[in-house]
């Protein structure tokens, strides 16, 4: 079966840092980028990283920039975004996705980061 | 980025169409870019749906009813999301997004209603 689970979320304090894991099966990582989009409670989705397959190359959302940094390791079949100097408005749902470039069409269940003092 | 634009809600009954729209602004050609939409349920992740760059050039998702059809509309400079012979369980977000340059773009979502 074709599955992605995150984990890693939880409650963090403003300032602090957490680190999201996303453990792939059922599929050969190694060959797909994979993608973290976000979701704040009740709001739209917003793209937020993504690597390539052989994590050479990233990308950063300008409001995450600096502060979180997107790895992988295709031996382990996992991908993670490490979160730093969490703020308020970094607080909700994380998804990771992979799939062909735009039909992301394989997607985790979500963890949730709350951001809270 | 560019802002993708989708009307937050629309609603239509059971058995008509559904006509989603977002909408690129101006500096970003409709023509030029594939057009991928989600569709999102509460409490799950998003669903791939479909893309569509022109008739010649589209694609379903895995499992996606073809009652689910994408097209554009150029005078307007919008992606359309069509459903047709809506049912209850299509009352869901629909989400479009782009690839404009270096980063993939999503709408703000559309709600759709079933009445």
């Amino acid at each position: 079966e074709v599955q992605l689970v995150e984990s890693g979320g939880g409650l963090v304090q403003p300032g602090g840092s957490l680190r999201l894991s996303c453990a792939a099966s059922g599929f050969t990582f190694s060959s797909y980028a994979m993608h973290w989009v976000r979701q704040a409670p009740g709001k739209g989705l917003e793209y937020v990283s993504a690597i390539s397959s052989n994590g050479g190359s990233t990308y950063y959302a300008n409001s995450v920039k600096g502060r979180f940094t997107i790895s992988r390791d295709n031996s382990k079949n996992t991908l993670y975004l490490q979160m730093g100097s969490l703020r308020a408005e970094d607080m909700a749902v994380y998804y990771c996705a992979s799939g062909t470039p735009g039909a992301f069409d394989i997607w985790g269940q979500g963890t949730m980061v709350t951001v809270s003092s | 980025q560019p802002v993708l634009t989708q009307p937050p809600s629309s609603s239509a009954s059971p058995g008509e169409s559904a006509r989603l729209t977002c909408t690129l602004p101006s500096d970003i050609n409709v023509g030029s870019y594939n057009i991928y939409w989600y569709q999102q349920k509460p409490g799950s992740p998003p669903r791939y749906l479909l893309y569509y760059y022109s008739d010649s050039d589209k694609g379903q998702g895995s499992g996606v009813p073809s009652r689910f059809s994408g097209s554009k509309d150029a005078s307007a400079n919008t992606g359309i999301l069509l459903i047709s012979g809506l049912q209850s369980e299509d009352e869901a977000d629909y989400y479009c997004m782009i690839w404009p340059s270096n980063a993939w773009v999503f709408g703000g979502g559309t709600k759709l209603t079933v009445l």
